[in-house]
């Protein structure tokens, strides 16, 4: 039973265009949103996050964007860089929680070709 | 060095051998975390601990066992291991009351069972 879910397992992008890597999520309990990056041969690192009471939350060419209602949320990355390539984990928990884990979903491998 | 480390980052082993995955983190956090990463699966939680002496079961505990006598220590141990736990294991912390259960990520191990 899959709480959190990324039905891309990839996508490709041509450089300067526009990323846009998507989430759904199953549990109504969460409202913290998180997304990771990840690199080939090294751990995954924190990228950008959004808590249920916002619908947008921006960092230089990264946006995420929450729709409550829809459980739905996505990530925009403008404008795509070669560097972007990787892959991205969306990650989802509740605040009210005492044990600060994370539920992860299976990760979008996104290309960015020159 | 700063940070959370893991060792080995490389582990060839044969089945029904006991292995251990050491993880380290130099930052005093409270939580710490071991995922493993699987082709489809994305990251799942195997156990986490909330404080030394402190620990509990993930999404995909059977076959582990972990330890926490000290704060930055965390070690993984396959008790018997099967090829089906061959993968990139990840360790990783995070600052209880931080910036909303961002957790920080080891490189990583991959253990190979043949």
């Amino acid at each position: 039973d899959q709480q959190v879910k990324q039905n891309s397992p990839s996508l490709s992008v041509q450089e300067g265009r526009i990323s846009i890597l998507n989430c759904d999520y199953t549990n109504s309990m969460f409202d913290y949103f998180l997304w990771y990056k990840k690199y080939p041969a090294e751990g995954p690192t924190f990228l950008i996050s959004i808590s249920s009471i916002k619908d947008k939350n921006e960092d230089g060419r990264f946006t995420v964007f929450l729709n409550k209602s829809a459980k739905h949320l996505s990530l925009h990355i403008v404008p795509s860089q070669p560097g972007d390539s990787a892959v991205y984990f969306c990650a989802s928990t509740f605040s009210g929680g005492s044990n600060y884990k994370l539920t992860f979903g299976k990760g979008t491998l996104l290309t960015v070709n020159p | 060095d700063a940070g959370i480390t893991q060792s080995p980052r490389y582990k060839i082993t044969e089945t029904g051998r006991q292995v251990t995955l050491m993880c380290h983190q130099t930052w005093s956090h409270s939580y710490m975390f071991w995922y493993r990463q699987d082709l489809g699966h994305g990251l799942r939680l195997i156990y986490y601990s909330a404080a030394a002496d402190i620990t509990d079961k993930g999404e995909v505990p059977d076959g582990y066992v972990v330890s926490r006598s000290k704060t930055e220590n965390f070690p993984l141990t396959l008790e018997s291991a099967t090829r089906s736990q061959t993968s990139v294991y990840f360790c990783a912390s995070s600052l209880a009351g931080g910036r909303r259960n961002e957790q920080f990520f080891g490189p990583g191990t991959r253990l190979t069972v043949l």
